[in-house]
């Protein structure tokens, strides 16, 4: 099992451009949550995702970004319109399906996106 | 408000002392923390769960919900150990659970020599 996996693992945007960032859950998870690392920050939660259905995006920005875990294919989290402020290691987690106890989630190695 | 501080930005220690990572939190119901470790260049990994009170690594920690606390403790420090620490709640709410995790801001534990 190769774990949860993201790419890039490095983006650079120019303001106003798009960033979209992958993450490919562990084999067996159906379960995907995304956080934001700020410098000097710890991590934030972002949002949660199920196969097609986003459970809670209660930590996402109003506007501009955007999740989505398709029934084929990696998750992807879009920044659209990139500011300065965007910039940060974006790190995706995945659990595999819950049956009424609790489940740890399991990291990957985070996208660092810079913006210039 | 849901809430996990860590007071420590920085905890250095010699190798063999003991090492005690501060952890409180804030939240209303029943709670489940964890400590997730970042070694140099490797990702986020869970060290420990509450429920599970076990020990790795020759770590453990206790949940004192009486001091809203669960601290990171280990006797004697080894240099492998020099990593971040982060702790981290998840709270269960009925009708829509969801198992988003709350982190603290994070301990860098350096090892000296």
């Amino acid at each position: 099992n190769a774990g949860v996996m993201q790419n890039p693992r490095h983006l650079v945007r120019r303001r106003g451009q798009e960033a979209r960032l992958r993450c490919s859950p562990m084999k067996g998870h159906s379960h995907v949550y995304w956080y934001r690392q700020l410098p000097e920050e710890g991590l934030k939660f972002m949002v949660y995702l199920q196969k097609e259905n986003i459970i809670d995006e209660s930590g996402m920005p109003k506007e501009r970004f955007s999740a989505e875990f398709p029934k084929e294919g990696p998750s992807i989290l879009r920044i659209q319109q990139v500011v300065r402020g965007d910039s940060a290691a974006y790190f995706c987690a995945s659990s595999p399906p819950q049956g009424g106890g609790s489940v740890w989630q399991y990291f990957g190695p985070g996208t660092r996106l810079t913006v210039t | 408000a849901q809430r996990v501080t860590q007071p420590e930005k920085l905890l250095s220690v010699f190798k063999g002392a003991p090492v005690e990572l501060k952890c409180n939190y804030s939240y209303s119901g029943s709670p489940e923390l964890f400590w997730y470790v970042q070694y140099s260049r490797q990702r986020l990994q869970l060290l420990l769960r509450h429920i599970s009170r076990e020990s790795i690594k020759g770590f453990t920690a206790d949940l004192n919900k009486g001091e809203t606390s669960f601290h990171l403790k280990k006797p004697f420090a080894q240099e492998e150990d020099s990593a971040m620490y982060y702790c981290a709640l998840s709270g269960l709410r009925g009708g829509g659970a969801t198992n988003k995790l709350i982190f603290g801001t994070g301990t860098l534990l350096a090892v000296q020599p």
